[in-house]
């Protein structure tokens, strides 16, 4: 079975400071990775997406993430979170076979960026 | 932009009354997807959907929960007898066909609170 692990429950940062979430999974196969963002009150939202290719990949709002397979890695990076960026971030993995493609997410963590 | 979109948004219930919450994909999408969310625990899946029928569920799903899409549009799942344990966020997403490498989009989400 799959599982996803994030470290950080609640991150508190100040604004133009550097952002790095972390995330594990667990998994025998080939995986997809992702991360989703929940602002306050909204839905979640697709922040960037690994399947193959470079390991480095770029997302919305200046967000990047970095597969890692050898540490079963997908870590989230910013270099300078602003304000905005205050919600809550959710790492999910699924399998790459098999057509459903149901979502194993992560517990989710929560960002505070200080004005 | 296309959205995925459920009602209510939120629906409080006593316990053993059956709910129906409501969810309409984005439209030209062919893969359903119901998640939820306990108050303060990782969004789990519950069940995926695909040519009018379940293609995956959790053990979560039990004989007590279903799911139908009634008219083409519609997405809906069922409690038939709802428990207090039952009280989450339910979130709906729908995902597009490009093979396993598209994007689940997700509704707003359902409240549920069985008193």
């Amino acid at each position: 079975a799959q599982s996803v692990s994030q470290h950080n429950h609640h991150v508190i940062l100040s604004e133009a400071a550097s952002l790095e979430l972390g995330c594990n999974y667990s998994y025998g196969g080939t995986v997809n990775l992702f991360w989703y963002v929940q602002y306050p009150g909204q839905h979640l939202q697709l922040l960037l997406k690994y399947f193959s290719g470079d390991p480095l990949v770029k997302g919305i709002k200046g967000f990047e993430a970095e597969f890692i397979k050898s540490k079963f890695s997908f870590n989230l990076r910013k270099p300078s979170v602003q304000w905005s960026d205050t919600a809550e971030y959710f790492c999910a993995v699924t399998s790459s076979s098999g057509s459903a493609r149901q979502l194993t997410f992560g517990s989710g963590t929560q960002l505070t960026v200080l004005p | 932009e296309p959205e995925v979109t459920q009602t209510p948004s939120h629906q409080v219930t006593q316990m053993g009354q059956e709910v129906i919450l409501r969810c309409v994909p984005i439209s030209n999408h062919l893969y359903f997807y119901w998640y939820r969310q306990i108050l303060g625990q990782k969004v789990e899946f519950l069940v995926s959907f695909y040519n009018n029928e379940i293609s995956e569920k959790s053990e979560i799903f039990d004989d007590q929960f279903s799911v139908e899409r009634p008219d083409g549009s519609n997405f809906t799942l069922k409690i038939r007898s709802t428990k207090l344990e039952d009280s989450a966020m339910y979130f709906c997403a729908s995902r597009g066909a490009s093979g396993g490498a598209g994007e689940q989009f997700f509704g707003p989400g359902t409240r549920l609170t069985v008193l």
